[in-house]
């Protein structure tokens, strides 16, 4: 049981430059996320995936771009990165709530350290 | 707008108790959860409070106050591996359980 694995863990880019981040889970989980981290500060929600084929914007979508077009595997697309998204990525899931007042824990992968020149 | 306010720092010896407060404004509410993350890791989840009152796990407790908009994380026998940041976060909605996180509070724990 991998949990949730992400590829890759580190990365430079140019300005301008293309790539994604991809962000796979083995817990049948049905709810994904991905975050951004920035020194000294918390998480924040880029964007999320209730489900296979549905995504939303979280916080700070602006430059991002998301697909989930199997359970399991959720993909984060820059397509022209920029210095300001130097930053490390985190991908979490959980599973969906079955209804009363318990935690509901989200798993997050390792991260990736990604650097924008 | 949605904010969760964290001291930054916080410091104690090994084997005393420590607290880490938390105030929260957001749009929605429906849970505050903690979570610890070691320079360089992830974040692992801690403890979760929906309704007000105490929770405890191990050497570890987490309240919550909802008139108050207001909780904190208790570490009880802090261990020297006890030192990393830890982040409380609120759950925006059931649907969706979308967090917001606070900022942080690293904490330092000497021999």
């Amino acid at each position: 049981n991998a949990g949730v694995t992400q590829t890759p863990k580190f990365r430079v880019l140019k300005t301008g430059q293309s790539m994604t981040l991809l962000c796979a889970q083995d817990m049948n989980h049905e709810y994904m996320y991905w975050y951004r981290q920035d020194p000294g500060m918390g998480l924040r929600l880029i964007h999320y995936s209730v489900g296979e084929g549905t995504t939303a914007k979280g916080e700070v979508p602006d430059g991002y771009n998301v697909s989930r077009l199997k359970k399991q595997n959720f993909l984060l697309g820059l397509e022209s990165a920029a210095p300001s998204q130097t930053s490390v990525y985190f991908c979490a899931s959980t599973r969906k709530r079955s209804g009363g007042i318990q935690g509901n824990e989200q798993f997050f992968g390792p991260g990736t350290r990604l650097t924008v020149l | 707008g949605q904010s969760l306010e964290q001291p930054s720092e916080v410091t104690a010896v090994e084997g005393a108790i420590v607290q880490i407060n938390c105030t929260y404004q957001t749009s929605g509410f429906y849970g505050l959860s903690w979570y610890q993350q070691h320079d360089g890791g992830a974040p692992t989840f801690l403890s979760y409070n929906a309704l007000d009152g105490l929770e405890e796990t191990g050497r570890f407790s987490s309240f919550l106050s909802r008139s108050d908009s207001y909780g904190y994380l208790l570490l009880q026998e802090l261990q020297m591996k006890d030192s990393a940041s830890y982040f409380c976060a609120v759950s925006l909605s059931y649907n969706t359980d979308k967090l917001i996180f606070g900022t942080g509070t690293r904490l330092q724990v000497f021999p």
